[in-house]
């Protein structure tokens, strides 16, 4: 079964500067789906941003954009220009293509300093 | 449009005893999904369903039971409840069109087993 591993469970960036979260998986496909989700304390699940596998392109929504590394398996989240509002658990997910099996890794919970 | 709704919100069952969570969603989705949180180990997939009828195990599937009961509903039950399920419980459905895949989350059910 696939595992997606998150090694900060922790970090923490001064507002309006630059974070990068790590995100790494373990897969034999080639056609997959990742994703991040943000959980702020409220508890909702909000999706950040998602990745084609197929895709070479990183994929960029307004302040966040990924480095998708395939041969290395990577799938680090960048947020540019931090805000309080950021603060949250941030979560990198993975969509197998053969099926609709999804599988989280543990979190890093993002703290945002004024 | 209410999304994906959860009831319960909050439950304390003793041990030994038995509880059906429901969630139900409005959106069209065909596929729905059973999670738990636990603190450091993220969200854990405990079963799925692609679609209406079919059901499958995830990640964490021992000592649940689930029922696609139609395309709208997807339940989650306890038969015999243990402490090792208190846990917080996620529904989710997955928007298939256009290949986004992306999930949409209910609000969550708090489950503390005694």
């Amino acid at each position: 079964a696939q595992t997606v591993t998150q090694s900060q469970p922790e970090m923490s960036v001064q507002e309006a500067e630059t974070v990068t979260l790590s995100c790494t998986y373990d897969t034999s496909e080639s056609d997959y789906y990742l994703f991040w989700y943000k959980q702020p304390p409220s508890r909702q699940m909000i999706l950040v941003i998602r990745q084609e596998a197929y895709k070479q392109q990183n994929a960029t929504e307004n302040r966040f954009s990924v480095n998708f590394q395939k041969a290395a398996k990577s799938f680090s989240l960048k947020i540019s220009d931090s805000q309080l509002g950021d603060a949250a658990m941030y979560f990198c997910a993975y969509r197998s293509p053969n099926n609709n099996d999804m599988r989280f890794g543990a979190g890093t919970r993002l703290t945002v300093k004024p | 449009n209410a999304g994906v709704t959860q009831t319960p919100k909050f439950q304390v069952l003793k041990t030994g005893q038995s509880m059906t969570l429901q969630c139900a969603q409005d959106m069209n989705h065909n596929s729905m999904y059973w999670y738990r949180q636990d603190p450091g180990m993220g969200l854990r997939l405990i079963y799925y369903s692609a679609s209406e009828g079919t059901t499958d195990k995830g990640e964490v599937p021992n000592g649940y039971n689930v029922s696609r009961l139609n395309k709208r509903e997807f339940s989650l039950r306890l038969e015999s409840a243990a402490p090792s399920q208190t846990s917080v419980y996620f529904c989710a459905s997955m928007r298939e069109r256009g290949y986004s895949y992306e999930q949409y989350f209910g609000p969550g059910t708090r489950l503390t087993v005694t």
